[in-house]
Order: C-alpha cells, then structure tokens, then sequence
C-alpha cells in the first residue's frame, strides 16, 4: 500500500482481556517496527521485524507481549491479560532495508478499562 | 547504547519568530539522526534527517537541523514560524551499526498568533 496501515485506531478493552493489533506495512519494506506511546511520554522500543531473521523483542515489558510477522509482511502485536498500565498508543513503522529513516503509520490507541 | 535529550517539554513562539526546537545525542559509533512531526491524534510524519554531508539539513515545510558534532547536537530550526507549525516534535538518533531508532521524549511547540 502507499502507507502503513494499522488497525484498529482506537481499541477500548476491559482490564484482563487479551488484544490483538495489526500493522500492514508499505509492501517491500522488509523491516518492520513495533513503538509505543504513553501519555507525556517519547517513543519506547518494543520489537524489530527483518525479514526471516529473527526479531528483536528486547523491548517488550513483559511475557503478556508477543508479536509475528507473517509471510515477511502483516504483524501482529498480542497483549494477554491486558493491564490499565497498557494503555497507550502502539505505532507502527517499517523501512525499506532498516537503515535511514522509517515510515510510521497513524497508530492504535488503547485504552484499558 | 544511544539516547536522546530534548532539554524543552515545551516551545512557544509568536507567529512570524524563528523557531528553535533543541536535541542532543549520545550514541558509541556514528549517528544517523532525524526529526519527526506528530500532529494530534497522528502518526509520525518525517521532516528531515542527518546521515552524512553537509551539516546543514533541510527537510519539509521550511524546516532546517543543523549536526554539530562536537557538541552532538541537531537543533530543529525554522526561520519564521507558522500558525500551522503546532505539533509535538521528535528528534531521534541511531547509531550506524544498528537499527533501533531511540526517540527524546518530544518537545511540544506552540506558534501563537
């Protein structure tokens, strides 16, 4: 697509549930990124995609976080037993090779009642 | 390790003023640096960014950053600002030999009529 593309925009959720939030990054772009964005607060790391490799998950808060990437394409970020302190907005970004600079989508904001 | 300072949370300049919006960097190699633009209730939008040349950069809407490296600086700049210029903006920085963009916190600028 011409963007990154994430859905849903907005997810209001009960505490305890689990949520599942989709990124459709530019095709070709074979890295793809996972941000998230707490109120009064910058960007904080939480997984990096690269084509077959491996992803970094160094950044993800805890065990109730997972994410795939199927196909080297469409990802997903999982959050289990979901916690008030979630809530925040979750970016998405891919790059065309992980170098320079990366393109983000509009984001999922997650609220946690 | 590489990090991020944006020494201002906030920015308020009369319409027609220069703008500047501080950042300064640490990273153990070379950087690549760049700043970003969040508009309310959007994703991140790319202005511009510093990955080797001239030290002066120019990007979109009339922005400008110059890399000082000595004092590892990349202060956003924009010789008469607009109305329209009111957003919350990120510098981030990665180091070469990595891949994971680490964001400042943003520094929020409003451009009062």
């Amino acid at each position: 697509g011409a963007g990154v593309s994430q859905s849903p925009s907005n997810k209001v959720t009960e505490k305890g549930k689990d949520v599942e939030l989709r990124c459709d990054p530019i095709s070709g772009h074979t890295a793809l990124y996972w941000y998230r964005q707490s109120l009064g607060q910058g960007l904080e790391f939480l997984i990096y995609f690269q084509g077959n490799s491996a992803p970094d998950k160094s950044g993800l808060p805890s065990d109730r976080f997972s994410a795939e990437r199927t196909g080297g394409s469409v990802s997903t970020l999982t959050i289990q037993r979901t916690q008030q302190e979630d809530s925040a907005v979750y970016l998405c970004a891919s790059s065309a090779d992980g170098t320079y600079g990366y393109t983000f989508g509009s984001g999922t904001r997650l609220t946690v009642v | 390790a590489q990090s991020v300072a944006q020494p201002e949370d906030q920015v308020n300049v009369a319409e027609g003023n220069p703008l500047t919006v501080k950042c300064t960097y640490s990273v153990s190699g070379n950087p690549y640096l760049f700043w970003y633009v969040q508009y309310p209730n959007r994703g991140l939008q790319f202005l511009l960014k510093y990955i080797t040349g001239d030290n002066l950069v120019k990007g979109s809407y009339g922005f400008e950053a110059e890399f000082n490296k000595s004092q590892t600086s990349f202060h956003l700049k924009k010789p008469s600002a607009l109305v329209s210029d009111s957003a919350l903006y990120f510098c981030a920085v990665r180091d070469i030999d990595d891949y994971k963009l680490s964001f400042g916190a943003g520094t929020t600028v409003t451009v009062r009529a």
